[in-house]
């Protein structure tokens, strides 16, 4: 059973970069089949989806998020990080790591998220 | 950018059957994916591909999707599933969540 653990710090100053580490237990990044996504959630709203990458370093991101992410993969297959540069308050948020499984027959593609990180809590405050 | 409708709230009475929608533009063409998610806690997956549950799911909760709108159909409800519930489809290599709908049960 796969696992996902965010870590980074919890206290990011307006203006700085906010970086991430996602910790995989119990599978690997080079696993077929499978993206890894960065999730966020403000405060008492919903869920949105910031950007995934595949085990070949392929990235995808939210167009309204581009211009500020970098998504990269770690030193060894078990980690993936999302750094969000020039963040302000509107970037506080819990922060999930999740994996994707991906689905391709024919034409038709999906992919849907079979495993969550607890959730990093992230403020952006002076 | 695709967008996903979902109802803000729904209410419903212990044993009785709950429905969630879930609407976006030929939405029956993509596959739907729904999400419970619980107080303090992170989303778990309960349906995918519009009809199928995650093996532990338990067999109260059941999907479909037709032509602008997915249905998550909650059977029997219980107090413990009181969360938010939110649906979610892949559009052109990015991901799309609804904006969630909170169940209440009582």
């Amino acid at each position: 059973q796969v696992q996902l653990h965010e870590s980074g710090p919890g206290l990011v100053k307006p203006s700085q970069t906010l970086s991430l580490t996602c910790t995989i237990s119990g599978g690997s990044i080079s696993s077929g089949g499978y993206s890894w996504s960065w999730i966020r959630q403000h405060p008492g709203k919903g869920l949105e989806w910031i950007g995934y990458i595949y085990y070949t370093g392929s990235t995808y991101y939210n167009p309204s998020l581009k211009s500020r992410l970098t998504i990269s993969l770690g030193t060894s297959n078990k980690q993936f990080s999302l750094r969000v540069t020039s963040v302000t308050a509107a970037d506080t948020a819990v922060y999930y790591c999740a994996r994707g499984k991906e689905f391709l027959s024919g034409s038709s593609s999906s992919a849907w998220f079979d495993s969550w990180g607890q959730g990093s809590l992230v403020t952006v405050s002076s | 950018s695709f967008e996903l409708i979902q109802p803000s709230s729904v209410s419903v009475s212990p044993g009785q059957t709950a429905s969630i929608t879930c609407s976006g533009y030929k939405l029956g063409d993509k596959y739907v994916h729904w999400y419970q998610q619980k107080a303090g806690q992170s989303p778990v997956l309960i349906i995918y591909q519009d009809t199928k549950r995650p093996s532990g799911i338990p067999e109260r909760f059941s999907g479909s999707n037709s032509g602008s709108t997915a249905i998550l159909t909650i059977s029997g409800t219980q107090s413990l599933d009181e969360a938010d519930y939110y649906c979610q489809v892949c559009d052109i290599r990015t991901v799309v969540f609804g904006g969630g709908t909170q169940l209440t049960v009582l």
